[in-house]
């Protein structure tokens, strides 16, 4: 069964440095979305994308943050400057078609340590 | 109600207990009531998609009801087994595909 995968599983970087978190949406969807949790809170939606540009983001995905598709499988979430705050679980997730009928599947997350 | 909130945080059950569990959700702009099963270290499962009021899904022994005018869904395992044990999740759609979660139910299953 075709899965949403992401890599690293686990990332630990020093604050201010740069982090890129990859994923790879399953193969025929359209939408893409990247959401996190941090420990103990609830997951909250970050960004979503769709047709190579943003569709929605939320107060969280400020400058320090940006989304990219650098090629025809994988779907990207940079991180320029980590703050200790931006440690969490960061899931991506994908759907097939763009109605609100689809299901977002999830990949299995990327857990970020900020030092 | 301003957020989705899911009651119980979380329950205990005997292998073959049927258990339910509730999200509630603000009720205006409403499209769409996702549920998610979570187990630890692993990718969270859909498991319905919902958008009409009076909606009802199942799949195996889990069903869920949705009632939008009122903001609640019921989530329903019957005969509980421990392989049921997980976190569920559900999850509000306000037709920008930008899923607002609850803090879901942890469910534990004795064998």
């Amino acid at each position: 069964e075709p899965e949403v995968t992401q890599t690293p599983s686990h990332q630990v970087t020093q604050m201010g440095q740069e982090v890129i978190l990859r994923c790879v949406p399953i193969s025929n969807h359209l939408y893409f979305y990247w959401y996190r949790q941090i420990l103990g809170q609830k997951v909250e939606f970050l960004v979503s994308f769709y047709n190579n540009e943003i569709s929605e983001k939320s107060e969280i995905f400020d400058d320090q943050f940006s989304v990219e598709r650098p090629d025809g499988s994988n779907f990207t979430l940079k991180i320029r400057s980590t703050k200790l705050e931006d440690s969490a679980m960061y899931f991506c997730a994908s759907s097939e078609g763009t109605g609100v009928t689809y299901e977002q599947y999830f990949g299995p997350g990327t857990r970020l340590t900020v030092t | 109600i301003l957020n989705v909130e899911q009651s119980p945080q979380s329950l205990h059950v005997q292998e073959g207990d049927s258990t339910n569990f509730t999200c509630s959700f603000p009720s205006s702009n409403f499209y769409a009531l996702h549920w998610y099963r979570w187990e630890t270290a692993k990718s969270p499962e859909a498991l319905f998609v919902m958008t009409l009021n009076g909606d009802e899904k199942k799949k195996g022994r889990i069903s869920a009801t949705l009632n939008t005018k009122e903001g609640y869904s019921y989530l329903y395992i019957k005969g509980s087994q421990p392989e049921d044990s997980a976190t569920y999740l559900c999850a509000r759609d306000t037709g920008r595909r930008a899923l607002t979660f609850g803090s879901g139910t942890r469910l534990q299953v004795q064998p």
